[in-house]
């Protein structure tokens, strides 16, 4: 299995707080993502990095930052959160090598309740 | 632009008994297709993947798909159902957009076996 942790596993918080969620990989993988799943919607998502520092939006980036100051961490950050961003959140990561084109390894997930 | 569609969000099937889960695509340029499984409060996993070269590949625990370009198909296939197959499954597609290989998943299929 690929080595990628994400912490925390669950969390409960309110309305208008600040959350952050860590995403760990030991594999040295340049790629990270970070995905949110919901019934119906499947994954979709909302950042991505390609590299220290570097990072893009997904198709569901408001109301979320990130930062990578480190291959093996990416922060995914609810600035205030709110109810619709409960979600189980998923970090992912890929190396752009000829014989895994696109394929990504998932984290255990992070499942957030926003009361 | 690129999109999957699955097209049951729910498949009940009698132990085993042979199950197909339906993925259509579409995209303007060449793609790459993947299978992914999702057990209970856990993250995705790779099931198989279409690269190049025979259109019919092979998966873990069993499963197949086959890859019709002429009808942007990628259905998942297994002779006999387990019990242990219950999860919900993933169809993604992932293309070259600008250098970083776009990845679009499908919004899942849940897969329930009946003992």
């Amino acid at each position: 299995d690929a080595g990628i942790t994400q912490s925390p596993r669950h969390k409960v918080t309110e309305t208008g707080t600040p959350v952050t969620l860590r995403c760990h990989q030991t594999e040295n993988h340049r790629y990270m993502y970070w995905y949110r799943q919901d019934p119906g919607h499947g994954l979709r998502l909302i950042h991505y990095s390609y590299g220290v520092k570097d990072t893009d939006k997904g198709e569901v980036s408001d109301g979320y930052s990130v930062s990578r100051s480190k291959t093996e961490d990416f922060l995914l950050t609810l600035e205030s959160a709110t109810s619709s961003q409960t979600s189980v959140y998923f970090c992912a990561i890929s190396e752009p090598i000829l014989s895994r084109p696109g394929e990504q390894f998932f984290g255990p997930g992070t499942r957030l309740t926003v009361l | 632009a690129q999109s999957v569609t699955q097209l049951d969000s729910q498949v009940p099937v009698f132990e085993e008994a042979p199950v197909e889960l339906r993925c259509n695509y579409s995209s303007s340029v060449s793609v790459y297709l993947f299978w992914y499984v999702q057990y209970p409060n856990q993250g995705l996993q790779l099931l198989l993947k279409y690269l190049s070269g025979s259109t019919l590949v092979k998966g873990i625990n069993g499963f197949e798909a086959e890859f019709n370009k002429s009808q942007t198909s990628f259905h998942l296939r297994k002779p006999s159902v387990h019990i242990s197959d219950t999860a919900e499954y993933f169809c993604a597609v992932s293309a070259n957009s600008g250098g970083y290989q776009k990845v679009t998943f499908g919004i899942g299929t849940k897969l329930q076996v009946i003992p």
